[in-house]
């Protein structure tokens, strides 16, 4: 199957400084990627829908000028905690999808943990 | 707007039983339901995908259901081993891609 990539796999920061993760598609052009917010024990939750070259859709109640996403060519997509805290602190996954339709199948990353010290 | 849930929520059982996990979502128009395992702190395994014309897949000692119509599916694992605990969750694609909550298995030798 289509493989997904995120860097880094997981990264420590203190509080108020800015964090970036890089999601790729390997093996196929991504024209949509989503970023993903895991709570420990809790379900993923979509933050974000991003469409190559134009800005992104945010989910109700996800700050976009504190999440900021790039997705700035068919294979990357970048996903900027801005200022963060503590209570960021979460395991970040995204995914990527080749085709336009909405049934095409998503493929994950490996996710991303993020401690904010 | 979709909602999906899994039932149970958490599960114990010892090696070698056969279990069903399930999933209810409220939408029925939906394209695809997909089955993931999650370990502890990794990311998603896609086990399964059923598309919506399709009634189940099966793959290995895994067999997966959709009814679409009364908006269920579940999960069979035959033969469980210690190797299969982790989270399952599934997931159905209407408008987006909408998580269930999630049943974490544990199977013990």
């Amino acid at each position: 199957g289509a493989v997904v990539s995120q860097h880094p796999s997981w990264v420590i920061c203190k509080s108020g400084t800015s964090v970036k993760i890089e999601c790729r598609s390997l093996d196929f052009q991504a024209t949509t990627m989503f970023w993903y917010r895991q709570f420990p024990k809790q379900s993923l939750m979509l933050m974000a829908t991003s469409n190559e070259g134009s800005k992104a859709t945010y989910e109700q109640g996800v700050e976009k000028d504190k999440f900021l996403i790039n997705h700035a060519s068919l294979t990357l997509s970048t996903l900027t905690v801005t200022s963060a805290h503590p209570e960021d602190s979460s395991f970040y996954i995204c995914s990527a999808r080749g085709g336009a339709g909405i049934q095409e199948t998503q493929y994950f990353g490996p996710g991303t943990r993020l401690l904010v010290l | 707007k979709q909602e999906v849930t899994q039932i149970p929520a958490a599960l114990s059982v010892p090696e070698g039983e056969n279990l069903v996990l399930n999933c209810s979502f409220t939408d029925s128009a939906i394209y695809n339901l997909q089955w993931f395992r999650q370990d502890p702190g990794k990311g998603l395994t896609s086990l399964l995908l059923i598309q919506s014309s399709q009634r189940e897949q099966t793959s290995g000692r895994l067999n997966a259901s959709l009814d679409k119509s009364s908006g269920r599916s579940t999960l069979y694992i035959a033969a469980s081993q210690p190797g299969d605990s982790a989270t399952y969750l599934c997931a159905v694609t209407g408008n987006m891609l909408t998580f269930g909550g999630g049943t974490r298995l544990m199977v013990k030798p």
